[in-house]
C-alpha cells in the first residue's frame, strides 16, 4: 500500500512569491491535514479537510489556504511569501475518525529567500 | 500558546536501559493522547496511544502511562536499542477538534 505522496519535496522560493503543495493521501483514506514544523515551535496544525470540506482551522493567517478534490488529494497554497515561512510542511491522512492516528508524508522543505 | 510540553529537548540513554519521555499538557479537553517517533528526512511515524479512561497502554517494549490529575503522560522503552534514536513528539487531541497538538519534541539517543 503506497504512503502518502508529498510534491515537491524541496523548493526555493523569495519574499512576495506563492507557492503550492501537493499531497496524495494513502488509498481509502479520506481526511487530509497539514501541519507546519520549525526549529522553535515544533509541530503546528494548519487544517484539516474531509470530503472536500475543511473540518478544522490552526491559527495561521489568511494567506495560508488549502483544499482538497474528489479523490481525496490535497492542496495547500501560501501566498506573499515571508521569511518566517521556511519550514517543513507535513501532510497526513487518515480515514477521518478522530482518534489521531495520523499517516505523515516525508514533506515538503520550503526555503524562503 | 503551547498546550502540549515537553521540556527535555534531549536524552542519553545507554542500549538496554529504560528510556523515559516525558509531557505534560494544560487543556483539560484532550482526552487522546500519542506518541509519534521522526527519523530525519521522515515525517513522523504513529508509535503509540492511549485514551483518557485508562492510565497505561503497553504495545511490545513501549509503554504510555498517563496521568490525569497531573496532566502528564510518559514514553516508557525498555529495552532501548540504538535504532530507537530519534525525535519523539508528543500530541493530544481532543473529541471535537481534528487537531493534533504536538510538543516540541524530545531528541533520544541510544548509545550501544
Amino acid at each position: 500500500k503506497a504512503g502518502v505522496t508529498q510534491t515537491p519535496r524541496y523548493l526555493i522560493k523569495t519574499r512576495g512569491q506563492q507557492v503550492t503543495l501537493s499531497c496524495s493521501p494513502i488509498s481509502g483514506h479520506r481526511s487530509v491535514s497539514w501541519y507546519q514544523q520549525t526549529p522553535g515551535q515544533g509541530l503546528q496544525f494548519l487544517f484539516e479537510y474531509f470530503s472536500e470540506t475543511q473540518r478544522n482551522k490552526g491559527n495561521f493567517p489568511g494567506r495560508f489556504s488549502g483544499r482538497q478534490f474528489s479523490n481525496s488529494r490535497s492542496e495547500m497554497n501560501v501566498s506573499t511569501l515571508e521569511l518566517g515561512d521556511s519550514a517543513l510542511y507535513l501532510c497526513a491522512s487518515s480515514l477521518g475518525e478522530n482518534t489521531g492516528e495520523l499517516f505523515f508524508g516525508e514533506g515538503s522543505r520550503l526555503t524562503v529567500l | 500558546d503551547q498546550q502540549v510540553k515537553q521540556n527535555s529537548p534531549s536524552l542519553s540513554v545507554q542500549e538496554g536501559r529504560i528510556s523515559i519521555l516525558n509531557c505534560d499538557y494544560t487543556n483539560s479537553m484532550f482526552d487522546y493522547f500519542l506518541w509519534y517517533k521522526k527519523y530525519p528526512a521522515e515525517g513522523p511515524t504513529f508509535l503509540i496511544s492511549i485514551s483518557s479512561i485508562k492510565d497505561k497502554n503497553e504495545d511490545g517494549r513501549f509503554t504510555v502511562f498517563l496521568n490525569k490529575s497531573a496532566k502528564h503522560l510518559s514514553l516508557h522503552i525498555v529495552p532501548s536499542q540504538p535504532g530507537d534514536s530519534a525525535v519523539y513528539f508528543c500530541a493530544a487531541n481532543s473529541n471535537s477538534g481534528y487537531a493534533l497538538n504536538f510538543g516540541k519534541g524530545t531528541s533520544l539517543l541510544v548509545t550501544p
